[in-house]
């Protein structure tokens, strides 16, 4: 069974653009979400997307988006990047958001802004 | 305040010895699960043992184990017979909501950096 896949793994933008990454859950998964990991503020959640609705989201700001699709693939996109968003992006996935649902993570995607 | 608590930043132990990796957590939820994941350094978050708030007995994983001291507000992660590719970054996780919720966030504690020598 195939595991959480996120594309592109890494990514090197300039201050200004825009990224979009992405995200395939596990075959049968329905619950996607983001987190962002930097060196000084450790992991912290982005957003989960639940059935193509986002249900959750943590405190970032508006630059940062998301979506998921109807067969649960999901992508992130942050626009007008700035310095502090280098970061090693993951995604994970589980079948529902349930307590007891095991959330498995993909690689990551690693952006540097320049 | 903090949700997850992870006091030690780094841990060494040596090959084949046990090693206890702490952790606490912070929550007025009557219902929760907590989690362990570990991240080599190649990046990837991989889930290792989890436990829930209604479990009557600590969960074991091969050679994980997880030591859930619910009046302490404690799960720590216990590794045996350690061995060289356990070097890596370890996180110890939460979520909240009663069964049933559809929230499926997780906390995150800060980690802690295991060495395992030879």
């Amino acid at each position: 069974k195939a595991g959480v896949t996120q594309t592109p793994r890494y990514l090197i933008k300039t201050r200004g653009q825009q990224v979009t990454l992405s995200c395939s859950p596990i075959s049968g998964h329905r619950s996607v979400s983001w987190y962002q990991q930097t060196p000084g503020q450790g992991l912290q959640f982005l957003f989960e997307y639940f059935s193509e609705t986002q249900r959750n989201k943590g405190n970032f700001p508006g630059r940062f988006s998301g979506r998921q699709f109807s067969n649960s693939r999901s992508e992130m996109n942050v626009s007008t990047l700035e310095l502090g968003d280098s970061a090693l992006y993951l995604c994970a996935s589980s079948r529902e958001g349930r307590i007891a649902n095991i959330q498995y993570f993909g690689a990551g995607t690693r952006l540097s802004v320049l | 305040a903090q949700k997850i608590t992870q006091t030690q930043p780094g841990m060494f132990v040596q090959e084949k010895e046990a090693v206890t990796l702490d952790c606490t957590y912070d929550t007025s939820d009557p219902s929760y699960g907590l989690f362990w994941y570990k991240q080599p350094s190649s990046g990837e978050m991989i889930f290792l043992i989890y436990q829930g708030s209604y479990d009557q007995q600590n969960a074991t994983e091969g050679r994980y184990s997880l030591n859930f001291q619910k009046a302490r507000k404690s799960a720590n992660l216990v590794i045996s017979a350690s061995q060289l590719g356990d070097s890596a970054m370890y996180f110890c996780a939460m979520r909240e909501g009663r069964e049933g919720s559809t929230l499926g966030r997780l906390y995150f504690g800060r980690g802690t950096q295991l060495t395992v020598w030879p």
